[in-house]
């Protein structure tokens, strides 16, 4: 089944201990993202990866780090976690070519004490 | 300015009637693609359905379909026969350019009821 896994799907940890959330696809997809979504805010993009080794920041990526090592897996590292990085995030990935939609994972929702 | 607007508070609707979500976007890029996800209490992002730029005719998938006015620069999406199941926030979306460079942007949703 084609599909993007994140885990883990809730996380909860306190400010500053250092956290990876873990992001893979199946789908040999070149294209992938993160994201994170705020009430009232909608969803808005963390960074992007056009392909292995190939990494850029997105809208809000302060306090973010990612990697691309593989085509299927784009970790999100938050070195020292904040209280305003509490957030709903999703990993997402694409092609590149076609209708080129975006496929997201179920979500991690962490919360930052 | 907001690439994707998405005005509309809250929508209700009765179980079985037609609704319809509004959306306009905003770009100069003539390669476009419009796209509506479903975002249900559980939190997962459902794609629904995609529309071209440069597509003729309007996108349908199932109940869904895309009322797409290019020169009004509108992507309303219109459920047909509301379920309770409908009952969601739901996002438009638009990826400006080709390729893997383009980016996708996101409206900030509209949270539909369906009423029984």
């Amino acid at each position: 089944e084609a599909q993007v896994t994140q885990n883990p799907r809730y996380l909860i940890t306190v400010t500053g201990k250092k956290l990876t959330v873990t992001c893979s696809q199946n789908m040999n997809h070149e294209y992938m993202s993160w994201y994170r979504q705020d009430p009232g805010l909608g969803l808005r993009q963390i960074y992007y990866s056009m392909n292995v080794e190939a990494t850029d920041k997105g809208d809000v990526p302060e306090g973010y780090k990612v990697s691309r090592k593989e085509k299927r897996n784009f970790p999100l590292i938050l070195e020292s976690p904040s209280p305003n990085q509490t957030s709903l995030y999703f990993c997402a990935s694409r092609s590149g070519y076609g209708t080129d939609t975006q496929y997201f994972g179920p979500g991690t929702r962490l919360t930052v004490l | 300015a907001q690439k994707i607007t998405q005005t509309q508070p809250g929508m209700f609707v009765q179980e079985k009637e037609a609704v319809t979500l509004d959306c306009t976007y905003d770009t100069s890029d003539p390669s476009y693609g419009l796209f509506w996800y479903k975002q249900p209490s559980s939190g997962e992002m459902i794609f629904l359905i995609y529309q071209g730029s440069y597509d003729q005719q309007n996108a349908t998938e199932g109940r869904y379909s895309l009322n797409f006015q290019k020169a009004r620069k509108s992507a309303n999406l219109v459920i047909s026969a509301s379920q309770l199941g409908d009952s969601a926030m739901y996002f438009c979306a638009m990826r400006e350019g080709t390729g893997a460079n383009s980016k996708l942007t996101f409206g900030k949703g509209i949270t539909l009821s369906v009423r029984p």
